[in-house]
């Protein structure tokens, strides 16, 4: 089974800190995805990559950059983190282009800035 | 982009079946319909996918009809542990952009004993 491992499961940072949060795949899937989930407003999607070293905005990229310097690993920067980014952040990772491929989702990391 | 409806929320009881239905007025010839579970503090993991008619595996059903303009997802006999919430999504099987896919709120289905 494909895995997506995300670093962390909880973490409190303090407005203003550099947050990192890590992804990593372990079954060559070429698309990754970080998506944050609130309450009655389901996922969005922040950031996605296509293959190492290429990234896409998502819906809601503002606050947030991304860096995919391996295959296996997409990570999610929060440049200066603000209290409105206290959130669940899901990691996804998908073979191919289409919906026939399916997410494999790691099981998110629950942010809190405080 | 075929956008989707679901029920925001369902109650069932242990032992019944729940039909869980979605709408995608819009949906596309390409364009395969997928259903996703989430319980709390976890990812999506995926349930069923289907194209047209009635897919069946061992956890659910999928019947889609001759207009695939809505699906339902059927969970046989379910229990308090299939409490979660389920995510219909419709896109295009082999190709697309990340951005076209939307998860949306999704349905909360919750079993009661």
């Amino acid at each position: 089974d494909v895995k997506v491992t995300q670093s962390s499961r909880y973490l409190v940072k303090r407005t203003g800190e550099k947050v990192f949060l890590e992804c990593v795949q372990d079954m060559d899937h070429e698309n990754m995805f970080w998506y944050r989930q609130d309450p009655g407003l389901g996922l969005r999607l922040i950031y996605f990559s296509y293959d190492v070293k290429m990234k896409e905005k998502g819906d809601i990229p503002e606050g947030y950059s991304v860096s995919r310097e391996k295959k296996e690993r997409f990570s999610l920067i929060l440049e200066s983190a603000s209290t409105n980014q206290t959130s669940m952040y899901l990691c996804a990772s998908r073979i191919g282009g289409g919906l026939g491929y399916g997410y494999t989702f790691g099981s998110g990391t629950r942010l809190t800035v405080v | 982009l075929a956008k989707t409806t679901q029920p925001i929320s369902m109650d069932s009881y242990e032992g019944q079946e729940v039909n869980i239905t979605c709408s995608h007025n819009n949906i596309a010839t390409n364009d395969y319909i997928t259903w996703y579970q989430q319980f709390p503090s976890q990812g999506p993991r995926f349930i069923i996918q289907g194209y047209k008619t009635k897919v069946t595996n061992e956890v659910a059903s999928l019947f889609i009809p001759a207009d695939r303009k809505s699906s339902t997802l059927s969970l046989p006999r379910v229990s308090l542990s299939d409490t979660a919430v389920y995510y219909c999504l419709v896109g295009d099987a082999l190709s697309g952009s990340a951005r076209q896919l939307t998860f949306g709120s999704g349905t909360q289905l919750t079993v009661l004993p």
